[in-house]
Order: C-alpha cells, then sequence, then structure tokens
C-alpha cells in the first residue's frame, strides 16, 4: 500500500514555542491530506482538511491561527502548532488519499486513505 | 460528529473467529463501509472497504447486509498481534473526512 510518512515522530518543547510538523506522501501524489488529534485512550478527532495550493478547512473548534497549515506541494504538508502550550501535548497524526488506478488520477472521497505513523507532541 | 456504533470492547483467544458488528443507522446512499486497525501509539491501519454484499481480503472479510444499516468485520483465526482498537466508518459524503468513533477495543488472550 501507499506510504505516509510524519517527521519527528515525537517532539518536546518548552510553553511558548511552535512546533513544525511535516506529513509527506511518499510514492504518490496528494492533492488533499488530513490533520487528527488523539488524546490517550480516546479516538481519533479529525482538525482540518490540507488543500494544496488553497487555504486549509478547519473543524469547528479547532483554532486556525494557532494550527497553521501548509499544503504546498502534493506530497508535503505541515502543521505548525504555534505558542505550544501543555494543553496542546497530544498525538497528531495525519492521512492522505491514495489515487489509485495510476497515477495522476485524483482521489476521490472513498479511495483508501492512508494514515502517518503519528507524531508525541509533549509540551512542557 | 462520528455516526457509526460499535461495542467498546471484545476479548477473544488465539486461533479464534473474531466478528465486530458496527452500526451505520445515518449512512448515506453514496457512502462506502470502511474498517481501519490502530495499535497504540500508531497511525490507524486500512483493513477493508466494501458498498454492499461480502468482500473479502487477504487479512478480514467484511459482510454488509442489503439495508446497509450493519456492518460485520470478520477476523479468521486471530492472533495476539490482532489485539488493537477496530474502527467502522462511513465514507463518501464528507468529502473523504473521516469522523472516528471510539472504536471496538480488541484483546487477544494466549
Amino acid at each position: 500500500g501507499a506510504v505516509v510518512s510524519q517527521h519527528p515522530s515525537w517532539v518536546i518543547c518548552k510553553s511558548g514555542t511552535s512546533v513544525k510538523i511535516e506529513c509527506r506522501s511518499l510514492d504518490f501524489q496528494a492533492t488533499t491530506m488530513f490533520w487528527y488529534r488523539q488524546f490517550p485512550k480516546q479516538s481519533l478527532m479529525l482538525m482540518a482538511t490540507s488543500n494544496e495550493g488553497s487555504k486549509a478547512t478547519y473543524e469547528q473548534g479547532v483554532e486556525k491561527d494557532k494550527f497553521l497549515i501548509n499544503h504546498a506541494s502534493l506530497t508535503l504538508s505541515t502543521l505548525t502548532v504555534t505558542s505550544a502550550h501543555p494543553e496542546d501535548s497530544s498525538f497528531y497524526i495525519c492521512s492522505a488519499h491514495g489515487a489509485g488506478g495510476g497515477r495522476g488520477r485524483l482521489a476521490g472521497p472513498t479511495d483508501t486513505q492512508y494514515f502517518g505513523p503519528g507524531t508525541r507532541l509533549t509540551v512542557l | 460528529l462520528a455516526k457509526t456504533t460499535q461495542p467498546i470492547s471484545m476479548d477473544s483467544y488465539e486461533g479464534q473467529e473474531v466478528n465486530i458488528t458496527c452500526s451505520h443507522n445515518n449512512i448515506a446512499t453514496n457512502d462506502y463501509i470502511t474498517w481501519y486497525q490502530q495499535f497504540p501509539s500508531q497511525g490507524p491501519r486500512f483493513i477493508i472497504q466494501g458498498y454492499k454484499t461480502k468482500v473479502t481480503n487477504e487479512v478480514a472479510s467484511l459482510f454488509i447486509p442489503a439495508d446497509r444499516k450493519s456492518s460485520t468485520l470478520s477476523l479468521p483465526r486471530v492472533s495476539l498481534s490482532d489485539t488493537a482498537v477496530y474502527y467502522c466508518l462511513d465514507r463518501g459524503s464528507t468529502l473523504g473526512r473521516l469522523y472516528f468513533g471510539r472504536g471496538t477495543q480488541l484483546t487477544v488472550w494466549p
């Protein structure tokens, strides 16, 4: 199956600093990527939809100025947690649509969505 | 925003077949039914997806009745490594967005 990577896999930072997390689709192009957050013992919560070349779409209750998303290319989306605080400590996971049926075809909403391995953020 | 309902937990023993049922009471006509598996501190892994009847791949089978209001994920002869959280989701009408419910924690015992 398609591969999605994230970097870093874990990060520890001081309160007030900003942290950038990268999400890459390694062997396919992804016009749309998604960012999720997962707290311990809880389910994944969709934060935003990252669209290549346009602004991200945020879910209700997610602060767009706090969680900056940039989708500069068809294989890279970044999430920046600005002025991080301890309550932002969580497991951040990205996903991307795999465009099956050959390169160049845009993935549809029911094409398989592949997830990255996640990034553990700890804010002290 | 999760639209599905599934048991919170299930227990099984190695070598047994496990069936996890999910309710899709609000599934839309163009939604597909998708199942993911998640291990601790890892991203979810796609297991199987279907629209109706039965779908089978190398790891699982998915049974969907005609009314599509439920689905059953069948894992044949589970092993300890199948201990994980399993999520069922409706896909399609939300333009690719996935809204996860609480999932089912499957624990396989030796």
